[in-house]
């Protein structure tokens, strides 16, 4: 049973121009999420969190915007850079329970 | 430099052996993590301690075991008992007040001899 989704798993988007990666998530009780980015090879960064109380969270060229109604959450990173070619990653976890549930990653791909 | 030591890189295993990766942290976090990555997958939890001398099963344990004597260091054992070792193995420690990220070291991959 997958509770966290990532249903693209790549993505390709022209260097400059916004990208938009997507996550949706089954169990309700879900209520702090996170972002990483994963090179090959190489352990996942964390790039940016949203806590259930809040529908934006934004940083830099990154926001996360969360649909807790339509159990969505997505990445969006403007203007998209070389450097951001990489496997993101969602999370999430609930209440004080540390374990994280992950989705499978999309890879996203900047042409240039 | 805070950050998570993984060693080594890269690891390989002999039928029937045993093999320890190690893991270190000096960010002073309580809680560490021990992950698997298979190929198009996303990660799947080994193991988990949140304080000192204690530790919970992940979704996939067996087959694997671990220590947790100093707060510093999370040692993973991958036993003969596993029979499809080869992976990418991911530590990761966080904070446990309130929701803090994990952070991750660089992984060490396992193969088979």
């Amino acid at each position: 049973d997958q509770q966290v989704k990532q249903n693209s798993p790549s993505l390709s988007v022209q260097e400059g121009r916004i990208s938009i990666l997507n996550c949706d998530y089954t169990n309700s009780m879900f209520d702090y999420f996170l972002w990483y980015k994963k090179y090959p090879a190489e352990g996942p960064t964390f790039l940016i969190s949203i806590s259930s109380i809040k529908d934006k969270n934004e940083d830099g060229r990154f926001t996360v915007f969360l649909n807790k109604s339509a159990k969505h959450l997505s990445l969006h990173i403007v203007p998209s850079q070389p450097g951001d070619s990489a496997v993101y990653f969602c999370a999430a976890s609930s209440g004080s329970n540390y374990q994280l549930i992950w989705g499978a990653g999309t890879k996203l791909i900047i042409k240039p | 430099d805070g950050g998570i030591t993984q060693s080594p890189k890269y690891l390989f295993r002999k039928e029937g052996q045993n093999v320890t990766l190690s893991c270190e942290q000096n960010l002073n976090h309580d809680a560490m993590y021990w992950y698997r990555q298979d190929p198009g997958q996303g990660l799947r939890l080994i193991y988990y301690s949140q304080i000192v001398n204690d530790f919970q099963k992940g979704d996939i344990a067996e087959g694997y075991s671990v220590s947790r004597e100093k707060k510093e260091s999370f040692p993973l054992t991958v036993t003969s008992a596993q029979k499809n070792p080869t992976a990418f193995y991911l530590c990761a420690s966080s904070n446990t007040r309130g929701n803090q990220p994990q952070h991750f070291g660089d992984g060490t991959r396992l193969s088979i001899l």
